[in-house]
C-alpha cells in the first residue's frame, strides 16, 4: 500500500512568487492534515480536512495560504505571495475516519525555501 | 496553553539506554505519541499510550506516563546507530480526528 506522498520534495522560490504544494493521502483516508515545521521549532498544525471539507483551519497563518481538497482525494496548499518567513518543511498527514488513537501517517514533507 | 516541551539533544553510546523526556500541558489529552523522523524522511509513529495507562512496552521501547506531572518519557533499550533520528513527542488534546500538538523534537545521536 502506498504511503502519503508529497510533491515537490524541495522548492526554492523568490519572495513574492507563488508556490503550490501537493499531497496525496493514503487511499481511503478521509482525514487529511497539513503541518509546518520552521527550522528548529515545533511542528505546527495548519489545517484539517475531512473529505473535501475544511474541519479546522485555525492554524493557517494568514490569507496568503490557501488549501483545497477537491473531490476529497489529494490536497493542494498554495502560498501566494510567498514571504521569507514561509520557509520551512510542510508535512501532510492522513488518517482514517475512526475512533481510537488517531494514528496519523505522515508524508516525507516539502522543504520550501523563500529567498 | 498548548505547549509540549522536550530537551533538544541527547547523545548516547551504542548499547546504552536512551531516555527522552517530554512534558505536556493539556490534561485532557486522550493519547500521547512518540514519532521518529530519520534524515530525509517523514514522521513515523513509533508508539502511543492511552492516557489511563502508566506504562507501555513494545520490544526495545518503553513509554512511561505520569499524568499527575504531565510527563511522558521514551526509553530505548540497547540503543543502536540506526536509532539516530529526531524524536517528537505529541499530544492529541481533542477528540480523535483533530490536530496533534508537537514538541520541538529531540535529536538523538548514537555513537559507536
Amino acid at each position: 500500500e502506498a504511503g502519503v506522498t508529497q510533491f515537490p520534495s524541495h522548492s526554492v522560490i523568490e519572495k513574492g512568487q507563488t508556490v503550490t504544494l501537493r499531497c496525496d493521502p493514503i487511499s481511503g483516508h478521509d482525514n487529511l492534515y497539513w503541518y509546518r515545521r520552521v527550522m528548529g521549532k515545533e511542528i505546527k498544525f495548519l489545517l484539517h480536512f475531512v473529505k473535501e471539507s475544511k474541519q479546522d483551519e485555525s492554524g493557517m497563518p494568514n490569507n496568503r495560504f490557501l488549501a483545497e481538497r477537491t473531490g476529497g482525494t489529494y490536497s493542494t496548499l498554495k502560498v501566494q505571495p510567498a514571504e521569507l518567513e514561509d520557509s520551512g518543511v510542510y508535512f501532510c498527514a492522513s488518517s482514517p475516519l475512526s475512533g481510537g488513537p488517531n494514528e496519523q501517517f505522515f508524508g516525507p514533507g516539502t522543504r520550501l525555501t523563500v529567498l | 496553553g498548548e505547549d509540549v516541551e522536550q530537551s533538544l539533544f541527547l547523545s548516547v553510546r551504542e548499547g546504552d539506554s536512551s531516555v527522552i523526556n517530554c512534558t505536556y500541558t493539556d490534561s485532557s489529552s486522550t493519547y500521547l505519541y512518540w514519532y521518529k523522523q530519520e534524515p530525509g524522511a517523514g514522521l513515523q509513529l513509533l508508539t502511543y499510550i492511552f492516557s489511563n495507562m502508566d506504562m507501555k512496552q513494545d520490544q526495545r521501547l518503553t513509554v512511561l506516563l505520569n499524568k499527575k506531572d504531565k510527563h511522558l518519557s521514551l526509553r530505548i533499550a540497547d540503543t543502536q546507530t540506526g536509532d539516530s533520528a529526531i524524536y517528537f513527542c505529541a499530544e492529541n488534546p481533542n477528540q480523535a480526528g483533530t490536530a496533534l500538538i508537537f514538541g520541538k523534537g529531540t535529536t538523538l545521536s548514537v555513537s559507536s
